[in-house]
């Protein structure tokens, strides 16, 4: 069975601060993918980045970056220097076979001036 | 804009009606995910179609059924509908080869109500 949690269900930080989104996941295949997406007040999923099982590097994008640890079986995520237009709700999700993906409860991330 | 368009953006029906959203893949994609989210239960996912054929069946009542027609675009039907059904229904859609694992661009999302 595949699972997630997303056990902060709410964060509030001011503007400028860092902020680190928390993934725990189980699954028992080796092979697997982890997704985050964010949902922003107007309601839509924004995809924002996809990580298969067999690649443990860091990821950096801009202000964004994601740690992946398979000993720990976390894949958070980091918010550097926030920002208002940051404010939404992240979902972390699994796939582990081709029938399935499971999304957290997520993670409402308010960001405030 | 995830170049994934869903129709209509809102629906008001009453218990026991049948309803059909509507959802268009971006271009050239051949995959068509359904997913349902609610307050009480998130985010999950209903069913897949792959160029036309059904691939993976989630948490899919029995009262809820899709398809996806030749031109790609797909439709989920809910009938009988109770005020549990109440929910927002993503449509999304993704360019691999059919899998689950494949990266999946969501639509904005029809937002049900059922009074």
């Amino acid at each position: 069975a595949q699972k997630v949690t997303q056990a902060q269900t709410e964060i509030s930080v001011v503007e400028k601060e860092d902020v680190t989104l928390d993934c725990v996941y189980e699954t028992r295949d080796t092979t697997y993918y982890l997704f985050w997406y964010k949902q922003p007040p107007s309601g839509e999923l924004v995809f924002l980045i996809r990580r298969n099982s067999f690649d443990e590097q860091n990821e950096i994008s801009g202000r964004y970056s994601w740690n992946f640890q398979k000993s720990t079986s976390s894949f958070n995520f980091t918010i550097t220097a926030s920002q208002v237009v940051d404010s939404a709700v992240y979902f972390c999700a699994l796939s582990a076979d081709n029938n399935d993906m499971r999304f957290g409860a997520g993670t409402r991330l308010t960001v405030k001036p | 804009d995830s170049g994934v368009t869903q129709t209509p953006k809102h629906l008001i029906t009453a218990t026991g009606q049948r309803v059909t959203l509507r959802c268009s893949p971006r271009s050239g994609d051949l995959s068509v995910y359904w997913y349902q989210q609610s307050l009480d239960q998130g985010l999950q996912f209903l069913i897949q179609y792959y160029n036309g054929e059904e691939r993976a069946k989630g948490n899919i009542l029995e009262r809820f059924s899709a398809q996806q027609f030749p031109d790609l675009h797909s439709e989920l039907n809910l009938s009988s509908l109770e005020l549990g059904d109440s929910a927002l229904y993503f449509c999304a859609s993704s360019s691999g080869s059919g899998g689950m694992t494949d990266t999946q661009y969501f639509g904005p999302g029809t937002r049900l109500t059922v009074l």
